[in-house]
């Protein structure tokens, strides 16, 4: 499926605290993107990348700090977690203008 | 920014029968199309696209059909069976950023024996 590792799978953070969500690709895929998950809302784009050095944010980028020092790599760090980023959170790598794939998903509870 | 509807959110077929949903988007710019399963608990996976060049693709059981006059596009299952069971997602990319996708909101498909 593309190779797109995502670490942790599950995670519960306390109000305040900070944390990284892992994306790690192994296709030398230029387009790195991540989502989040909510009952009812769908797939909402939080930041993404066209490639290495190159960052942009989405349509929920607020509490949420990427970058992309690598084309392997494009790590979500959630800079003071707070209970409305409770979701399930998707990284998503492919080719620019091609066919894009999800990794596994992150279970965040934010207490 | 695309903006992208998706209906119906539920469907209930019988087990044989054929099941359709659409999408609507904004971005007359906008080329490519996907359209992505989800089961429980699991990752969306990738289970056809279209680009605009094209009215109709088909794989097997599914075809994904597109008019880009009217800016809709839909999924066709053909005698769907109880494993289709799951929700699924349709897509399109925001102008200017091929691989920025947009998605819709989800339609929960139930096939019943």
């Amino acid at each position: 499926n593309a190779g797109v590792t995502q670490t942790p799978k599950f995670q519960v953070l306390k109000t305040g605290q900070s944390m990284t969500l892992q994306c790690a690709q192994d296709m030398n895929h230029e387009y790195m993107s991540w989502y989040r998950q909510d009952p009812g809302m769908g797939l909402r784009l939080i930041h993404y990348s066209v490639g290495a050095g190159i960052t942009d944010q989405g349509e929920v980028p607020n509490g949420y700090n990427v970058s992309r020092s690598t084309t392997e790599d494009f790590p979500l760090r959630l800079l003071s977690a707070a209970p409305s980023q409770t979701s399930v959170y998707f990284c998503m790598a492919g080719p620019y203008a091609g066919e894009l794939f999800f990794g596994e998903g992150s279970r965040l509870t934010v207490l | 920014g695309e903006n992208v509807e998706q209906h119906p959110s539920t469907l209930s077929v019988q087990e044989g029968d054929s099941a359709v949903i659409k999408c609507t988007y904004s971005d007359s710019a906008s080329n490519y199309f996907p359209w992505y399963k989800q089961e429980l608990g699991k990752r969306p996976q990738l289970i056809i696209d279209i680009r605009s060049n094209v009215g109709e693709k088909k794989d097997q059981r599914i075809a994904v059909t597109l008019n880009k006059t009217a800016k809709h596009f839909s999924l066709h299952i053909t005698e769907t069976q109880p494993e289709d069971s799951a929700v699924y997602f349709c897509a399109a990319p925001s102008s200017g950023t091929a691989s920025k996708l947009t998605f819709g909101t989800g339609t929960r498909l139930q096939v019943t024996l």
